[in-house]
């Protein structure tokens, strides 16, 4: 059990740009997820998969998110036309499919748009 | 609708004396629970689940909750701080709605640990 990695660990960038993270799950995880923490919060559900497939997303993932999982493994989350609002850490989580399974979290990836 | 109040924001605790971390929860469904620990710029370590088996719940580090549905809290214990345990706790419900996964965070606890 390697973990949950996240990459990279921080990134900077200005406001407009485009930036993407990727997230390797643990490798018998076939459920995986993506959340949102702001400074001072507890972090924010943005959305999930079961293997390649998006089965849930939140109201806080406007048009300008997108993620994918297209081979049911790793996953990315991109996010387009950055603004000073997105400036948060992002958290990656993967679990096995079945009732109460724990979530597992990697370290996150810190965006800070200057 | 599943939601989540940690009662105190802040809580400073001695080494050596008990810790006490407030959690209520509000759940359409029959809720699973959890703990969670979050040290500084690093990830969500889980300290503890409840799933509706027993209603104490044993985690790492000499942590326990005790699931109360008469009160709708899920209360952290531990008997004796230490000053590794200095960390953000967050509770944490997942309220088992048919095609929900997300889980849904408390604010968090910042626990300071005096020597």
């Amino acid at each position: 059990d390697t973990g949950v990695s996240q990459d990279p660990r921080h990134k900077i960038t200005k406001r407009g740009q485009n930036v993407t993270f990727r997230c390797d799950p643990i490798s018998e995880h076939n459920r995986l997820y993506w959340y949102r923490q702001t400074l001072g919060q507890g972090p924010e559900f943005l959305t999930y998969f079961q293997n390649e497939a998006q089965l849930e997303k939140s109201r806080l993932l406007s048009d300008r998110f997108s993620a994918e999982r297209p081979k049911g493994s790793f996953s990315t989350l991109e996010i387009q036309r950055t603004e000073q609002g997105d400036s948060a850490m992002y958290l990656c989580a993967s679990s096995r499919q079945g009732e109460y399974q724990p979530q597992h979290f990697g370290d996150g990836t810190r965006l800070s748009i200057l | 609708a599943q939601s989540v109040t940690q009662l105190d924001s802040h809580v400073s605790v001695s080494e050596g004396t008990p810790v006490l971390l407030r959690c209520n929860y509000s759940s359409s469904y029959s809720p699973s629970l959890f703990w969670y620990v979050q040290h500084p710029n690093k990830g969500l370590q889980l300290l503890l689940k409840y799933t509706s088996a027993a209603t104490l719940v044993k985690g790492i580090n000499g942590f326990e909750a005790e699931f109360k549905k008469s009160e709708t809290s899920f209360h952290l214990t531990k008997p004796s701080a230490h000053m590794s345990d200095a960390a953000e706790y967050f509770c944490v419900v997942s309220d088992q709605s048919p095609g929900r996964r997300a889980l849904t965070f408390g604010s968090g606890t910042r626990l300071q640990v005096q020597p």
